[in-house]
Formats: C-alpha cells, structure tokens, sequence
C-alpha cells in the first residue's frame, strides 16, 4: 500500500543532542513537507521541499535542518539550537496542486 | 495564502449533521478551501476541497457561499469517530508556492 512513513514514532533526545526525523513515501509525490505541533496549537511549517535536491525555510525553521537527496525521503534534523524541541513532528507529502497525506507523526521529548 | 476564521469548539449529538462553519472574506479568486481533521495524536486527514461549487463525498459535503467569503463543511450524521480537530485551510493553486498553513481549527465532540 502507497503511503508515508515516520519513524520513530517516540523519541526522546538529553539537551544538547542532535536527532534526526526520518519521512519516507511511497506515492511518488514531488512535494514534502515537515510540521511542528505542540498541545493545543495548530500546525506550524519547518521547512518544505519541491524538488529533490531543493527545499525552503517555513516559518519556524530556526534550529532544524533538512535534506532532499531522494524523491522518497526528507529527513529533518532537530539541532541543539533549537531552545524548545519538545513536540510532535509531522511529515506531509503531495503532488504539487492535490491535498497532503500525513504520516502518523514523531513525538519529541527533551530529558 | 488567506486567512481563515473558525469558532474553537462545537458539539454535536451523534447521529445528527455537524455543521462547521469558516469565514474566509479575504480569499482571492484562485484560492481553494481545502478541510482537514486531525483525530487526537495522528496525522490529519484530507477531507475535502473546492474552489466556487459545492462539493460532496464520501465524508462530507461543503458549501462554498457565493460571494466565496466564507464556507461550511457538513458531516450528514455525525459518529463517535468523527470527534476531532477540524482544520479550514485556504489555498492557491499553481505557481510555486503550494504550502498549507494551519490555525487551530475547530474541535469538534460527538456526544451520545
């Protein structure tokens, strides 16, 4: 079955550690896309990518990086400059024009 | 991408219409209504979208008003399940910019 993939689906990371996100699909959509969640708030956007090999900052891309090197995957990197990492990550595709799929989602927790 | 006004929270009684209402009076002409939900800890969930006719699916119906300011998303017999996040999102199409921008949506309970 076509879909997208996150991975791990708990993560907990000590101050001061860098971890990495994985986002993988299978529909070969164009478009990627990585969310930040926290309780009770509405989703923000990190970073997006169009293209393999290209991508560009959403509104809350301080602190996180991000790769394109596969159609499939776009893997995001919660750096230690980000001073609040505690959250849940979402990871979207789509075909440039259509409606996103989700994946189920990462959470984050700081210990 | 326009902005979109929704009430934060509604109730309704299983087996009844949810009725979801979103002001959207800054939309532009190629800008679609697109209606997500997300159910508690999971990804959202792609409902439906239109741009001026109204639309209907297997999940819901929306009804875009003339004047496309503003829109309302019908569940035509609300269950259990359907208790969640709903996320009324405006968007353009074509050019390079296809990126959805969420507010907090409107929490919608199901009751017995």
């Amino acid at each position: 079955d076509g879909g997208i993939t996150q991975s791990p689906k708990y993560l907990f990371r000590k101050e001061g550690q860098n971890v990495t996100l994985s986002c993988e699909q299978n529909l070969n959509h164009d478009a990627m896309y990585w969310y930040r969640q926290d309780p009770g708030q509405g989703l923000r956007l990190i970073y997006y990518s169009q293209i393999v090999n290209d991508f560009q900052k959403g509104d809350i891309a301080e602190g996180y990086s991000v790769s394109r090197e596969k159609k499939e995957s776009f893997p995001l990197t919660v750096t230690s400059a980000q001073k609040n990492p505690t959250a849940f990550y979402l990871c979207a595709s789509s075909m440039l024009f259509y409606g996103y799929t989700f994946g189920s989602g990462t959470r984050l927790t700081v210990v | 991408d326009a902005k979109t006004t929704q009430p934060t929270s509604m109730d309704c009684a299983e087996g009844r219409a949810a009725n979801l209402p979103c002001n959207h009076s800054t939309i532009s002409g190629n800008e679609y209504v697109y209606w997500y939900r997300q159910i508690h800890s999971q990804g959202p969930q792609y409902i439906i979208h239109g741009l001026k006719n109204n639309e209907t699916n297997e999940m819901a119906s929306l009804i875009i008003t003339e004047d496309r300011k503003s829109s309302t998303l019908i569940l035509p017999h609300a269950t259990l399940r359907d208790t969640a996040v709903y996320y009324c999102i405006v968007r353009a199409e074509g050019g390079t910019a296809s990126k959805l921008t969420f507010g907090t949506g409107t929490r919608l309970q199901v009751t017995l």
